[in-house]
């Protein structure tokens, strides 16, 4: 079955890093994707990475998959608090479509 | 800039009164998807579309029902609106093979 888990809740000082994490249940996902979404606004999509990558870069994002495990995390480096929004971990089991199975998304909360 | 647009922002509508919400995209994407997340949880599919072939989800409720008359536009009717069916209805789009789905705002629905 499909079943994406997040913690529900993380706080951080700015300048820390912030490490949100998520686990999945199927392990057919194609592609894994961190969303963001800010009060008021739409999902923002701000990452992904491949099943058959472990490890993916992208400035001050960095994605860790551990399909064995199937856990999926995102740190995010020198957090701002402009980054304080809640983060949603996703997946996507049908090729070539973005029908994706949300986890119920973290909040982040930055303090100055 | 081309995107993806919802609307209204803001709909209240009466209990068991039709509402019909609205989504447009300038992408011209193939694929339309409505996803519907209620307070604190996980956004949940609805529907998608690849050109006017309509999928649905198996446990999407059949009050609701969509339309997508051309490219650019999908609507999501919700034929007799529950307090259960008050949330935020998010529209996006993607291209088919490419992993990137674009949101709209979202439209959030009040039932009174």
């Amino acid at each position: 079955g499909e079943d994406v888990e997040q913690s529900l809740f993380l706080s951080v000082r700015e300048g820390d890093s912030s490490v949100i994490n998520c686990t999945y249940t199927d392990s057919s996902s194609t592609y894994l994707y961190w969303y963001k979404q800010e009060p008021g606004a739409g999902l923002q999509l701000l990452t992904y990475i491949f099943s058959n990558m472990d490890m993916k870069q992208d400035q001050r994002l960095t994605v860790l998959l551990n399909k064995k495990d199937k856990h999926l995390s995102l740190r995010i480096a020198d957090t701002q608090t402009g980054d304080s929004a809640i983060y949603f971990c996703a997946e996507s089991l049908i090729s070539g479509y973005s029908t994706l199975t949300f986890g119920k998304g973290t909040m982040l909360l930055v303090s100055p | 800039d081309a995107m993806v647009i919802q609307n209204p922002r803001y709909q209240v509508t009466q209990f068991g009164k039709p509402v019909t919400l609205s989504c447009s995209q300038t992408l011209n994407h193939n694929v339309m998807y409505w996803y519907q997340q209620k307070s604190s949880q996980a956004p949940k599919l609805l529907f998608h579309y690849y050109d006017k072939d309509f999928n649905n989800e198996a446990d999407t409720p059949d009050n609701f029902q969509s339309r997508r008359p051309n490219t650019s536009f999908c609507f999501l009717d919700i034929r007799s609106p529950g307090l259960g069916d008050a949330a935020m209805y998010l529209c996006a789009t993607s291209r088919l093979g490419e992993f990137e789905a674009f949101f709209g705002q979202g439209t959030r629905l009040t039932v009174v």
